[in-house]
């Protein structure tokens, strides 16, 4: 069975840095073919994706916040760590870790990857504020 | 900030067919599979269908998925109330080179 944990603040200042650990087990992320995604929701809103990190070390970023993104790993411990810059209240939401398994498929002659989020941590809200 | 275009809601009478759709464009749903998630209020979305039309195990045969060119639908057959969710699409987009998600669909049993 695999389950998923955030842990961090509840509860920044802006301009700080926000340090969010998701801890996993069920799955190691040394096996071919494991990620670990972020995903955050502000209250009452859509889902956004922040980033992604994979078994060989490739690591993915949503273009509007790659430059306050860095996701790391740290496969000895099963846990994943997403830190986030210059914190805003617009950065107040839930932050969720999930397990993303990726897979591949011809289209054609075209090699495309198939990736979706299962399952996905309980989430932890993070509130910015003075 | 979301790529993909949902209705803000459906709804539906217990046993009535509901379908939602998904509107993207060639980057992502043209070129990738969709997947949708369900999310209760105050908990965490569920995959509910992966690949454009595969159910997880557990996930009841009602729910269904399609693609058809730069859109995608999810059917809820035969409708209950615990259906009452909200309901995601999800793909990846190539130029984006990241996973973009729907606005998200309020789906009511009246």
């Amino acid at each position: 069975q695999i389950t998923l944990k955030e842990s961090g603040p509840t509860l920044v200042k802006p301009t700080q840095t926000l340090t969010l650990t998701c801890t996993f087990s069920g799955f190691s992320l040394s096996t071919s073919g494991v990620g670990v995604g972020w995903i955050r929701q502000p209250p009452g809103k859509a889902l956004e994706w922040l980033a992604l990190i994979y078994w060989d070390d490739d690591e993915r970023y949503s273009p509007s916040l790659k430059s306050r993104l860095t996701i790391t790993k740290d496969t000895s411990k099963n846990q994943v760590v997403l830190t986030m810059t210059n914190m805003d209240p617009v950065d107040t939401a839930t932050y969720y870790c999930a397990h993303s398994p990726i897979t591949y498929y011809f289209d054609g002659n075209t090699l495309r990857s198939d990736n979706w989020f299962d399952p996905w941590g309980q989430g932890t809200l993070v509130t910015v504020s003075s | 900030q979301s790529v993909l275009t949902q209705p803000p809601s459906a709804s539906g009478t217990p046993g009535q067919r509901v379908t939602i759709s998904c509107s993207g464009s060639s980057s992502n749903i043209g070129s990738n599979t969709v997947n949708w998630y369900q999310q209760f209020p105050g908990t965490a979305p569920k995959l509910l269908i992966y690949s454009n039309n595969q159910r997880p195990s557990g996930v009841p045969d009602r729910f269904s998925g399609s693609k058809s060119g730069t859109s995608a639908s999810l059917a809820i057959s035969g409708l209950q109330s615990e259906d009452e969710a909200d309901y995601y699409c999800a793909a990846w987009d190539d130029s984006l080179n990241g996973q973009v998600f729907g606005t998200g669909t309020k789906v009511t049993v009246l």
